[in-house]
């Protein structure tokens, strides 16, 4: 069965600290990787894709994400958090003719 | 680029009552998504059309929700008739062919309540 998951449902981070959300996939073939993110009473917003290549991606705001394809794993990270990075982040992979999203991490980031 | 657009923003009714929802892609995209979310079940894809065709609605709840897609800068859920369980979020998104590797350009939501 193909499925995205995303182990926590929040992440607690003082502001200036790294931050990792987490994100773990389960599809057959080669996926395309995404992460999103989305404010309250907004819709999602494409932060950074995994096509090929370095299996580390840099995105919007200071984001990156590393594809670990032994692990099926695409975290996402920032060395250092504001607190206007508090959000909702979804993962997403692409396969044949379907996005899966993950549900949903909330990030909190703390002053 | 307005982005996509939705309409409307909120939308309150009663319980039995048709709802549609509408949805103008961004110029140019031939994909467009209707995705529902909900604290319970997440993001949840309804129905994707592609140059205006269904392509699979596997994620239809059941047969009181439809959607069309009369021409490229226009589409429509509706639900008829609604019940409280349909209450939720509604989300259009749209992207370019080759969609598995484009991302997903979204609107703003409709929240949609039933009493």
């Amino acid at each position: 069965a193909q499925s995205v998951a995303q182990p926590e449902d929040q992440v607690n981070v003082a502001e200036g600290n790294p931050l990792t959300v987490k994100c773990t996939y389960s599809v057959s073939g080669n996926p395309y990787l995404f992460w999103y993110v989305q404010y309250p009473n907004r819709g999602l917003q494409f932060l950074l894709k995994y096509i090929t290549g370095d299996n580390l991606v840099k995105g919007s705001y200071g984001f990156e994400a590393e594809f670990n394809k032994s692990q099926t794993s695409f975290h996402l990270k920032k060395p250092s958090a504001l607190v206007s990075d508090s959000a909702l982040y979804f993962c997403a992979v692409g396969n044949f003719n379907k996005f899966y999203f993950g549900s949903g991490t909330k990030l909190n980031v703390k002053p | 680029d307005a982005g996509v657009i939705q309409s409307p923003r909120h939308e309150v009714t009663e319980m039995g009552q048709e709802v549609t929802l509408r949805c103008k892609p961004i110029s140019g995209h031939d994909y467009l998504f209707w995705y529902r979310q909900t604290m319970m079940r997440g993001l949840e894809l309804l129905i994707y059309f592609n140059n205006n065709v269904p392509i699979d609605d596997s994620g239809m709840p059941e047969d009181r929700f439809s959607a069309k897609m009369p021409n490229a800068s226009f589409s429509t859920l509706k639900i008829q008739p609604s019940e409280p369980r349909d209450s939720a979020v509604y989300f259009c998104a749209s992207t370019l062919s080759g969609f598995r590797s484009s991302p997903l350009h979204f609107g703003n939501g409709t929240r949609l309540t039933v009493t």
